[in-house]
């Protein structure tokens, strides 16, 4: 079957820097994306990696290994209002796109 | 700024019942989706659509349909309302794609089936 592992819960302080794992096991691989999504909010798209490597948008970056299959989410300078889930994504063909479960980040001041 | 709406926030309803949920996208975008969301299995995709009047089975497609008459317009149709669909359903929309293209969530209905 198609899996995405990431882990269920995170816990940092405000202004330390946070990693959120993502293995994929899929049939097909069409990039990884990362989504947020706040309590009683909808999920909105962060970063996509298509190809190996490290992408940077502002504090958030997105990390991944198509040998390994294996991608991150890197949080800087972690803030209140990154308290949210976070869920990576594969896209795997034909539209379809799957989930994790989602990793929740509690950030502590 | 895409905006992807849907009908209603909360949804209580009774066992047997049809219920229709309905999203509208207003970015032209070509495909639309239904996703469930419950906790600790993350969002899993009930039905998808890439055209008009098309649609595909996602991962979950039991106990549900779907129409797509205007490329706007997304509904998500639950014949007969079981418990176990009490769930979060969210709709997305993306421009095109192979599951590549952001996908554009909805606010969400929460629905209740008592």
């Amino acid at each position: 079957g198609q899996s995405l592992e990431q882990p269920s819960e995170v816990t940092a302080v405000e202004g330390a820097i946070v990693q959120i794992n993502c293995t994929y096991q899929t049939s097909g691989f069409y990039g990884l994306s990362w989504y947020q999504q706040h309590d009683g909010g909808a999920p909105t798209f962060l970063s996509y990696n298509a190809l190996d490597g490290l992408e940077e948008t502002g504090r958030f970056s997105s990390f991944l290994s198509r040998s390994d299959s294996y991608g991150y989410l890197l949080l800087q300078e972690l803030q209140m209002k990154d308290s949210a889930s976070y869920f990576c994504a594969v896209g795997t063909g034909g539209f379809k796109t799957i989930f994790g479960a989602g990793t929740r980040l509690f950030v502590k001041a | 700024d895409v905006k992807v709406t849907q009908s209603s926030r909360y949804l209580v309803k009774r066992t047997g019942e049809k219920v229709f949920l309905e999203c509208v996208q207003d970015m032209d975008h070509e495909n639309m989706f239904w996703y469930r969301q419950d906790p600790g299995l993350g969002l899993r995709l009930i039905y998808f659509s890439y055209d008009v009047k098309m649609k595909e089975k996602g991962d979950i497609p039991e106990g549900y349909s779907v129409s797509r008459e205007k490329k706007e317009r997304f509904s998500l149709i639950l014949e007969s309302a079981s418990t176990n669909q009490t769930s979060m359903y969210l709709c997305a929309s993306s421009l095109s794609g192979q599951g590549t293209d952001t996908q554009y969530f909805g606010p969400g209905t929460r629905l209740t089936v008592l």
